[in-house]
């Protein structure tokens, strides 16, 4: 069965840093985009970075300079580490693939003081 | 940055009635390959999102035929033939043709 499970979550003060980590199964990694989305608490979606086979990045422009997407083919996981965190970077990250056709179950990021 | 809007942002229907959601973008979402890159999302209450339809009008393995999409370009539509409990929740549209991937603000779907 194809999945990915988020990881990585929790509680930071605003200034701290945090990686999130995907692992996936029961497809192959390397040929695939595959993102972080997230989601404040009762608002909508937002892409917030994009990785391409492996190689090609791309961000929103607010974590643009805080936040690297980065991938282990060898270990089936993607990751992103989240540097100088603020408030509004906190909500539900999810790790999904391609143009959304899978999506984990999210892993929670809270940035308060 | 391409800007997705739905309409309307709420729709309240009737258990075996049709339901119709809007999206309509800033920018054309044909890319160069001819491709539309138009999708639209399911997210159920208290669940991740789902893949409905993928470029405009084909749905995902598993999509019930009562979902539909159609459009063109700018403008988009998603349609429910006859809305069941089960569809419950807020639907939204994608776009990845061009970085940033956008999505619209999401149209909750609730029963009346």
């Amino acid at each position: 069965e194809e999945e990915v499970v988020e990881s990585g979550g929790g509680l930071v003060q605003p200034g701290g840093s945090l990686r999130l980590s995907c692992v996936v199964s029961g497809f192959s990694f390397n040929n695939h985009f595959m993102s972080w989305v997230r989601q404040a608490p009762g608002t909508g979606l937002e892409w917030v970075a994009v990785i391409k086979r492996l190689s090609a990045t791309y961000y929103m422009d607010s974590v643009k300079g805080r936040f690297t997407i980065s991938a282990d083919s060898a270990k089936k996981s993607l990751f992103l580490q989240m540097n100088s965190l603020r408030v509004e970077d906190s909500g539900l990250y999810y790790c999904v693939r391609e143009r959304g056709d899978l999506w984990g179950q999210g892993t929670l990021v809270t940035v308060s003081s | 940055d391409r800007v997705m809007t739905q309409s309307p942002l709420s729709l309240p229907v009737t258990l075996g009635q049709s339901a119709s959601i809007s999206c309509k973008s800033s920018q054309s979402l044909v890319f160069r390959d001819g491709v539309t890159y138009l999708n639209w999302l399911q997210q159920r209450p208290g669940q991740s999102p789902r893949l409905l339809i993928y470029n405009v009008s084909n749905r995902d393995s598993g999509v019930p035929d009562r979902f539909s999409g159609s459009g063109s370009a700018t403008d988009f539509t998603l349609r429910i033939s006859s809305v069941e409990a089960d569809d419950v929740g807020v639907y939204y549209c994608l776009q990845t043709v061009g970085w940033p991937w956008t999505l619209g603000q999401g149209t909750k779907v609730e029963i009346k």
